[in-house]
């Protein structure tokens, strides 16, 4: 199975300001015969259902605010949210779809500092 | 829009079964592979077993294996997960998930959850 590992586990960020989340693959996910690397974000509010954000490693779901980014090829991934909001404030997963099971990393948790 | 409603959670002892169903709406249900996600409390996310449109293939997780069962009746635009032998680490909060529009295997929509406790 391929591991996710995301990094920190949590992280405190002042509104307004930029946060960053990593995470890594223990094998490639990148695909080389499309050039795409199997790649997806969640945001996870207490309560609600996991949303997800970002898939292709950099591609934006429909509807979700332009300040979500998503960068990286290969092993290595990176989340970035340009100016955080209050509404922002959620667990953070990404996750692997190259190949079977699809395996999710440990989770980022975002607070404001 | 989609719409994915889970039903059948509850509390169950060890060793007991229950099964979870999610209906679906807003969608081409028979189009569409779909999954079982689970969260076990202060725990991350697991994927728990999928299913293809037609319900042709299907694959666990390996802790899941034998146990659970996932199915879907196409007619009733409904997802199904059989959870036999039940342990009490099967306890968390679960979800389906349709696939994604790219990919069979990560997630755009997600239903709502249902808790699922196991426990004497």
């Amino acid at each position: 199975d391929i591991v996710m590992t995301q990094s920190p586990d949590s992280l405190a960020v002042s509104l307004g300001e930029r946060a960053t989340i990593n995470c890594k693959s223990s094998q490639s996910v990148l695909y080389s015969s499309n050039n795409k690397n199997y790649l997806a974000w969640y945001q996870h509010k207490p309560g609600q259902p996991p949303k997800l954000l970002i898939y292709w490693a950099s591609t934006r779901e429909s509807g979700v605010p332009d300040r979500f980014s998503g960068s990286g090829s290969g092993t290595d991934f990176t989340l970035t949210i340009s100016s955080l909001q209050a509404e922002d404030v959620a667990v953070y997963y990404c996750q692997q779809y190259y190949n079977f099971p699809p395996t999710f990393g440990q989770g980022t948790k975002l607070e404001i500092k | 829009q989609v719409q994915l409603v889970e039903s059948g959670g509850g509390v169950v002892q060890p060793g007991g079964s229950l099964r979870l169903s999610c209906a679906a709406s807003g969608f081409t249900f028979s189009s569409y592979g779909m999954h079982w996600v689970r969260q076990a409390p202060g725990k991350g996310l697991e994927w728990v077993a999928f299913i293809r449109y037609d319900g042709s293939n299907k694959y666990y997780a390996d802790s899941m294996k034998g146990r659970f069962t996932i199915s879907r009746d196409n007619s009733r635009n409904t997802l199904y997960l059989q959870m036999n032998s039940l342990r009490a680490d099967d306890t968390a909060v679960y979800y389906c998930a349709k696939v994604g529009l790219h990919s069979d295997l990560y997630f755009d929509y997600w239903g709502q959850g249902k808790l699922v406790t196991v426990s004497s």
